[in-house]
C-alpha cells in the first residue's frame, strides 16, 4: 500500500531557528505539493514540483521558506528563521497530472 | 481563480441519519471538482471526484453530483456511521494554467452513537 510520508510528524522550536520538513513521495508520481493548513487560513497551497522542477512557489513567503526536490524521492521545506505564525500543520501531497491525491500525514510545528 | 464555498460546520448527527454537507463553487469553465475526508490525526485522502456536468463521483456510501446549472458538488449519505466523522474537504482545481487545487474551509462532521 504506497503512502506518502512525512517526517518529522510533530516540530516544536523557538522562534529564530531552522526547520527542515522531509516528504517522500510515492514512487512514479511526477507531481508533489506542499500544503500548510492552519484554523484561520484552511488549507494554503505553498509550492509544486512537477517532475522535479520547482512551477510554483507562489504560496510562500520568499524571504524565510525554501521548497526543493534533490531527488525524485526526497522533497524538503525549509524554515529559516522561523516565527511563531508559522506555526501550522504541514502537508505534502504527490499525484499524477497536477491533482494531489495522496497526502502524507503531515508535519505538526510549533514555533514558541 | 477559482473558489469553493462549503457549509460551516460543526455538523452533528445521530448513526443512521441522513448527511448533506453543501458545497458551490466558482469557476471558470468546468473543472473537475474533489471531496476529501481528513480523520483525526491524519492527512487527507481523495474521498470521490466527478470530471464533467452531471458525473456522479462515489465511495464508501459517499455520492455527489456535479451539477453546472447551480455550481454545486454536495455530498450525501443515506446511512452515516461513527466512523464517518471526520472533517471533509470540497476542492477545484486553482485555476489559472496552476496546478493545485483549492480547498474549502472544512465541515467537521460528527456522528453520535
Amino acid at each position: 500500500d504506497a503512502r506518502v510520508t512525512q517526517t518529522p510528524r510533530d516540530k516544536v522550536t523557538e522562534m529564530g531557528q531552522e526547520v527542515t520538513m522531509r516528504c517522500q513521495p510515492i514512487l512514479g508520481h511526477n507531481t508533489v505539493f506542499w500544503y500548510r493548513q492552519t484554523m484561520m487560513q484552511g488549507l494554503e497551497l505553498l509550492a509544486y514540483f512537477r517532475n522535479r522542477a520547482p512551477l510554483d512557489d507562489s504560496g510562500m513567503p520568499k524571504d524565510r521558506f525554501s521548497a526543493e526536490m534533490p531527488d525524485a524521492t526526497l522533497a524538503t521545506l525549509k524554515i529559516q528563521p522561523s516565527e511563531p505564525r508559522d506555526s501550522a500543520v504541514y502537508f505534502c501531497a504527490s499525484g499524477f497530472r497536477g491533482l494531489a491525491e495522496f497526502f502524507g500525514p503531515g508535519t505538526r510545528l510549533t514555533v514558541l | 481563480g477559482n473558489s469553493v464555498t462549503q457549509m460551516e460546520g460543526p455538523v452533528t448527527l445521530s448513526e443512521e441519519a441522513f448527511l448533506t454537507i453543501n458545497c458551490t463553487y466558482t469557476a471558470t469553465g468546468y473543472p473537475s471538482l474533489f471531496w476529501y475526508v481528513q480523520y483525526p490525526g491524519e492527512g487527507l485522502q481523495l474521498l470521490l471526484k466527478a470530471t464533467k456536468a452531471d458525473d456522479k463521483g462515489s465511495n464508501k456510501g459517499f455520492e455527489a453530483t456535479y451539477r453546472k446549472e447551480t455550481t454545486s458538488f454536495h455530498l450525501e449519505k443515506g446511512s452515516v456511521q461513527v466512523s464517518d466523522s471526520a472533517v471533509y474537504f470540497c476542492a477545484l482545481p486553482s485555476g489559472g494554467g496552476a496546478d493545485g487545487l483549492t480547498f474549502g474551509k472544512g465541515t467537521h462532521l460528527i456522528i453520535q452513537p
